[in-house]
């Protein structure tokens, strides 16, 4: 049983360009988290999604940042016209419902240049 | 003031030596985590715990919800458990992250 996949695993970007992180969900995993590791700070939760649906979002900044979960595929986190502030790891985690336990995936470390 | 705390934030010790974190909470949770991170590394999920104590190895995990407390114990360290040890409470769906203590043990 594959465990939460990530990738690409280092995404480098040039200010201005989209970035696209992609998350696989461990098999028979419906619920998927993204949270983001800023340098030399803590992990902070960004969005939380079932098939087709944000359950919660507030931890994503307003502008430039979206995330789905389609019925088909993997989630993806977007950000678009990225800024150096962006640089971080993040990490996708997933879990069978809201009081199982979370698995993570390797994350994704987004270099902005 | 942060909704997860953990202390101390920075601990290094002698291999051999019985290591002891801590971490408090303010909020509601119905789960508390505790995750390894190595440098520049992935992260690990050692326990999750919603009541009582549990064990793996070296490694116990208490939690007393009344006075919303979690210690992670680490018996006989060694080098290898150097990394940084996170406290996650599970609320409201989400985790939400204590700052981390980072441990360094020397041989």
């Amino acid at each position: 049983n594959a465990g939460v996949m990530q990738n690409p695993r280092h995404l480098v970007r040039r200010r201005g360009q989209e970035a696209r992180l992609r998350c696989s969900p461990m098999k028979g995993h419906s619920h998927v988290y993204w949270y983001r590791q800023l340098p030399e700070e803590g992990l902070k939760f960004m969005v939380y999604l079932q098939k087709e649906n944000i359950i919660d979002e507030s931890g994503m900044p307003k502008e430039r940042f979206s995330a789905e979960f389609p019925k088909e595929g993997p989630s993806i986190l977007r950000i678009q016209q990225v800024v150096r502030g962006d640089s971080a790891a993040y990490f996708c985690a997933s879990d069978g419902g809201s009081y199982n336990e979370q698995f993570f995936g390797p994350g994704t470390r987004l270099t902005v240049l | 003031k942060n909704e997860v705390e953990q202390s101390p934030q920075n601990l290094t010790a002698q291999e051999g030596e019985f290591i002891t974190i801590n971490c408090s909470y303010s909020v509601g949770i119905s789960a508390l985590h505790w995750l390894q991170q190595h440098p520049g590394g992935g992260i690990v999920s050692l326990f999750m715990l919603s009541s009582g104590k549990k064990k793996h190895g070296r490694l116990i995990a208490t939690i007393n919800i009344q006075e919303k407390h979690s210690s992670l114990h680490i018996t006989a360290s060694h080098p290898r458990d150097s990394a940084v040890y996170i406290c996650a409470v599970r609320s409201r769906g989400m985790l939400i992250f204590g700052t981390g203590t980072r441990l360094q043990v020397f041989p």
